[in-house]
């Protein structure tokens, strides 16, 4: 079955404590990319990756860290969380390439809390 | 930058009745335009599409077409079913693959 899977789904943990949200997909896509979800505010983009061991900055990078050294994963990372970072996250995927149109295949989200 | 304004919620409709969702959008081009339902628990999933001026997307009874004069993108279903409660996302990409989602708006139907 085609997935974007992520782990742990509940996280809960302590203001500086380095966590990591693992993300793998089986759809041999090309870009991958991290949101976070807030009420009233949508989905906002943290970072993405349009290819192995190439990565940007989204709207709302700061506090994180991601890497991509193998085509399916693209874990995210928190060195030392804080409690603003405290919400509902999801990793996405999609084929590459310069469309506009290509449908997005998101993972079942993680939520997080930070005390 | 590209944002995009839907409805706040809840909307609220009992079974059978005519849904609308608004959505309208500012870009700096011709972006691509998606609807995006999230149920319970779940992450979010493609409802339809649309990518250029004038094209009707459309699937699960729900439609909406890309008015490129009002720069909206309004979603609509004739007859709404209870399995429809859900948070709706209207989104539109204009650079690659990246999305811009609006907050999205809740819809309980009741039946």
């Amino acid at each position: 079955e085609a997935q974007v899977t992520q782990n742990p789904r509940y996280l809960i943990t302590v203001t500086g404590k380095k966590l990591t949200v693992t993300c793998s997909q089986n759809m041999n896509h090309e870009y991958m990319s991290w949101y976070r979800q807030d009420p009233g505010l949508g989905l906002r983009q943290i970072y993405y990756s349009m290819n192995v061991e190439v990565t940007d900055k989204g709207d709302v990078p700061e506090g994180y860290k991601v890497s991509r050294k193998e085509k399916r994963n693209f874990p995210l990372i928190l060195e030392s969380p804080s409690p603003n970072q405290t919400s509902l996250y999801f990793c996405a995927s999609s084929f590459g390439g310069t469309n506009t149109y290509n449908e997005q295949f998101f993972g079942p989200g993680t939520r997080l809390t930070v005390l | 930058g590209d944002s995009v304004t839907q409805m706040e919620g809840p909307v609220t409709l009992s079974e059978e009745a005519f849904l609308t969702i608004n959505c309208t959008y500012t870009a700096t081009g011709y972006p691509s335009l998606f609807w995006y339902v999230q149920y319970p628990g779940e992450g979010l999933q493609l409802l339809l599409k649309a990518t250029k001026a004038d094209d009707k997307g459309s699937n699960k009874g729900f439609e909406a077409t890309y008015r490129k004069e009002t720069t909206s993108f309004h979603l609509e279903k004739g007859s709404v079913q209870v399995s429809d409660s859900a948070v709706y996302f209207c989104a539109l990409s204009e650079k690659g693959n990246k999305l811009v989602f609006g907050a999205g708006t809740i819809l309980r139907v009741k039946s």
